[in-house]
């Protein structure tokens, strides 16, 4: 079974406080992915990394930055966190596929952290 | 941007009984996923459909491909509280390896 791992379930931090959160996966994923989730807003992506040292923005990547410095582990960085980035922290991976293999872009997700910025 | 949408947003029903929840989408799909979460958890794959009118089942959970490949649908026979959860589907996004969600159902099963 695939298994993705984050470093913290539920964190609290203060304003301008700087923040990391870290993700691994231990199935050899070429691809990484940091969602955060909100009520009424659904899943939207913030980065991805589809190889060490590459990342892309998503949707939502102002405040935030990235590291892949080895395949399995992908970091969230909130450098000066603020009191609208509370919200639920998700991270998956995924593999690629080749041809029509359905597998590509299947995402296996981690349990979540929950942050709270006060 | 594509747009996926889920139908009904929120959903409440007795044990035992049987439901149907939907994700359309006004571009074609190359292939579709669905995922369960459940409260304070992260989202867990439970199937995809890749051809058009393709039908899967998972126990009693059976899932549908739209002939057209614009919508899917995902249907529970004699639901059990066990099955409570945000459903959400999600696609493929233009060339890269990201996917899109949809806003997702919220399902409530009451013993």
């Amino acid at each position: 079974d695939v298994k993705v791992t984050q470093s913290s379930r539920y964190l609290v931090k203060r304003t301008g406080e700087k923040v990391f959160l870290e993700c691994v996966q231990d199935m050899d994923h070429e691809n990484m992915f940091w969602y955060r989730q909100d009520p009424g807003l659904g899943l939207r992506l913030i980065y991805f990394s589809y190889d060490v040292k590459m990342k892309e923005k998503g949707d939502i990547p102002e405040g935030y930055s990235v590291s892949r410095e080895k395949k399995e582990r992908f970091s969230l960085i909130l450098e000066s966190a603020s009191t609208n980035q509370t919200s639920m922290y998700l991270c998956a991976s995924s593999t690629w596929g080749t041809g029509t293999n359905q597998r590509l872009y299947e995402q296996y997700f981690g349990p979540g952290t929950r942050l709270t910025v006060t | 941007t594509q747009l996926l949408e889920q139908s009904p947003q929120f959903l409440s029903i007795q044990e035992g009984e049987n439901l149907t929840v939907y994700c359309n989408s006004s571009s074609v799909f190359s292939s579709l996923q669905w995922y369960r979460q459940e409260p304070g958890e992260g989202p867990v794959l439970l199937v995809t459909v890749v051809t058009g009118g393709e039908v899967k089942k998972l126990k009693r959970l059976t899932f549908q491909f739209g002939d057209a490949r614009k919508d899917s649908s995902l249907h529970i026979t004699a639901a059990q509280p066990g099955d409570t959860g945000l459903y959400l589907c999600a696609n493929t996004y233009s060339s890269a390896s990201k996917i899109i969600f949809g806003s997702g159902t919220r399902l409530s099963i009451r013993p």
